[in-house]
């Protein structure tokens, strides 16, 4: 089955604590992103990764690091410098370099810092 | 800028038609997105709509687009309890790396 998969599905982090949240895909996609999702409102882009070795910051960038060595894999590392990162994370894909950016989702990670 | 807005919340009634209003403002997307989340979930693309058409459909969802006033809309036919999400809808500003997404609809069918 081809798809894009995230765990752990439910973290637990405590404060001053960094996290690394998995993202892995097999559709050979070339772009892979990270959202994140809180209640009320809609996607916001943290990075996304056009090609491996490649990755730019998206609108909420501050906190959070990503790497991108293998083109399946996109981890998302939420530091302790992220103020409130209590959310819901999505990763998502597409197949890149094209107008219809037609992205497809991971059943997403939600981090809960106590 | 861009920006994308919807409603927050539709309730319908089991069978009745169900629509979904978005405007954006970006005028150079050339492809705009119909999602959809169920609860805990991540989100599922339901259809997308091309630039240069004013409708599509597929099975029971109609897409209507009004690129003059930067209106999309989402009409879904026969709505039963399994269509009970959020829908968002997103545009794909000008390149190639970014979808921009409204806050969502959360729709609600009761019987």
């Amino acid at each position: 089955d081809g798809g894009i998969t995230q765990s752990p599905k439910y973290l637990f982090r405590k404060e001053g604590q960094n996290v690394t949240l998995s993202c892995e895909q097999n559709l050979n996609h070339d772009a892979m992103y990270w959202y994140r999702q809180d209640p009320g409102q809609g996607l916001r882009l943290i990075y996304y990764s056009q090609i491996v070795n490649d990755f730019q910051k998206g609108d909420i960038a501050e906190g959070y690091s990503v790497s991108r060595e293998k083109k399946e894999s996109f981890p998302l590392t939420v530091t302790s410098a992220q103020k409130n990162p209590t959310a819901f994370y999505l990763c998502a894909s597409s197949i890149g370099q094209r107008k219809n950016n037609e992205q497809f989702f991971g059943p997403g990670t939600r981090l809960t810092v106590l | 800028g861009e920006d994308v807005e919807q409603s927050l919340f539709l309730s319908v009634r089991e069978g009745d038609s169900s629509v979904i209003n978005c405007t954006y403002t970006d005028s150079s997307s050339t492809y705009l997105y119909w999602y959809k989340q169920e609860p805990g979930a991540g989100l599922q693309l339901l259809t997308y709509i091309f630039s240069n058409m004013d409708m599509k459909q597929d099975q029971r969802l109609t897409v209507l687009l009004n690129k003059k006033d930067k209106h999309l809309s989402l009409r879904i036919a026969d709505t039963q309890t399994g269509d009970s999400a959020i829908y968002f809808c997103a545009e794909s500003p000008g390149g190639y790396n970014k979808l921009i997404f409204g806050a969502g609809t959360r729709l609600a069918v009761h019987p």
